[in-house]
């Protein structure tokens, strides 16, 4: 039973375009979330998250978006650079709880010049 | 920098062989993990563990053991590698809850072949 769904496995966006990245989640328990993104034969390295608190959550390129009762949330890239071309993965966790943190199973972004 | 290194980025063991991966993290975490990453299947838990000599399970433990005897070492045991068990295993580290985010800092992953 998946509890973070990232229902695309792949998109392809061009060069300057806008990438938005999709994720859902079904635990209502969750109240933090993260993204991370992958490049092959690397570690996932963390690119920004979001409390449950807020809704937006802004670093440079890359903001998150949650819609907390859609159990919803969204990484778009303004403007995509061929160097976000990577695997990025929605991780989400319980603060109730260890500091466990569960994955989705990933997009693969392609970003074409 | 922070950093979490992992033993072996390629490893190739046989049926049956016990195996030893091991992973240091030089930023005095608490919370050390064990994930394997297989295609269409994402991120998945094996262990944990929130201080020395204290483990847990996560979702997928079956056939694995874990060992924390420093602070800074965790090592993942397959006691007899099977085939299914060819994978890429990442390993990370973090702060305790309150002290930080849940941001994990991961190695470079070890690419296991059971063969």
């Amino acid at each position: 039973d998946q509890q973070v769904k990232q229902n695309s496995p792949s998109l392809s966006v061009q060069e300057g375009r806008i990438s938005i990245l999709n994720c859902d989640y079904t635990n209502s328990m969750f109240d933090y979330f993260l993204w991370y993104k992958k490049y092959p034969a690397e570690g996932p390295t963390f690119l920004i998250s979001i409390s449950s608190i807020k809704d937006k959550n802004e670093d440079g390129r890359f903001t998150v978006f949650l819609n907390k009762s859609a159990k919803h949330l969204s990484l778009h890239i303004v403007p995509s650079q061929p160097g976000d071309s990577a695997v990025y993965f929605c991780a989400a966790a319980d603060s109730g709880g260890y500091q466990k943190v569960t994955f989705g199973i990933g997009t693969k972004l392609q970003v074409i010049p | 920098d922070v950093k979490v290194t992992q033993s072996s980025r390629y490893l190739v063991k046989r049926t049956g062989e016990k195996v030893f991966l091991e992973c240091v993290q030089d930023m005095d975490h608490e919370n050390m993990f064990w994930y394997r990453q297989d295609p269409g299947l994402g991120l998945r838990l094996i262990y944990f563990s929130y201080d020395v000599k204290m483990k847990e399970k996560g979702d997928i433990p079956e056939g694995y053991s874990v060992s924390r005897e420093k602070k800074e070492r965790f090592s993942l045991i397959l006691e007899s590698a099977s085939t299914n068990q060819t994978s890429m295993y990442l390993c990370a580290s973090s702060l305790l809850p309150g002290q930080g985010s849940y941001e994990q800092y991961f190695g470079p992953g070890t690419r296991l072949t059971v063969t």
